[in-house]
């Protein structure tokens, strides 16, 4: 069974600290892995990551990707109050538009 | 402005009362998507469509169902809904002219709950 794992589930720091998402991933036939941004509403695109060790950039965001130990992160550096929100990663299966979603990281920064 | 849309955004109803929700994007995408959102579950995937008259499950469908008799179009019917499927639901889009399949546009939500 395809099954995408995020952790930690629920995290709270202070503005200005750096955190880590983590995701990881057992999918079959395994093509790319999403990043999504959920605030109050629906999710936003951040990053597709596609190919192995190769850094994704967005501002104080990054995003990795480990094709052989199956697992990705996204960073986000000197975090403010606006980055507060829930963040899923999502497996996408190859020849498919299948997506299969991790239970979430909410994010909560305190000012 | 390009957007998804649902509607209704908010309904309560009566187990067994079949309903439909509408998603209609505006951007000529070819694939279009269901979710349900449940605390703890994240996001799951109920059935998807890569184009018109092309639908296939994803990994909730039960008790579902969908059609894509329009490119812009993607109803969820819910034949005779249950207390469980009590959830957030979200429609996606994506693919087309220059737009990646990966990067989903969601619409805003409609939060049902069944009685």
């Amino acid at each position: 069974e395809d099954k995408v794992v995020q952790s930690p589930l629920s995290l709270v720091v202070h503005e200005g600290d750096t955190v880590t998402l983590n995701c990881s991933y057992e999918v079959t036939n395994f093509r790319s892995l999403l990043w999504y941004k959920q605030e109050k509403k629906a999710p936003t695109f951040l990053f597709m990551l596609t190919s192995s060790g190769i850094e994704k950039k967005s501002g104080r965001l990054s995003s990795i990707l480990d094709k052989k130990e199956l697992f990705s992160i996204l960073n986000i550096t000197a975090t403010q109050t606006g980055d507060s929100a829930i963040y899923l990663c999502a497996g996408i299966i190859q020849g498919a538009q299948k997506l299969v979603f991790g239970q979430g990281t909410r994010l909560t920064i305190n000012p | 402005e390009a957007q998804v849309t649902q509607n209704p955004r908010y309904l309560i109803t009566v187990t067994g009362k079949k309903l439909t929700v509408t998603c209609s994007q505006n951007m000529n995408h070819e694939y279009m998507s269901w979710y349900r959102q449940d605390p703890g579950l994240g996001l799951r995937q109920i059935y998807y469509s890569m184009n018109v008259e092309v639908t296939d499950k994803g990994d909730v469908p039960e008790g579902y169902k969908v059609s894509r008799k329009e490119k812009r179009n993607f109803p969820l019917i819910l034949e005779s809904p249950s207390p469980n499927q009590t959830s957030l639901y979200f429609c996606a889009s994506s693919g087309g002219q220059g737009v990646s399949y990966n990067e989903q546009f969601f619409g805003p939500g409609t939060r049902l709950t069944v009685l």
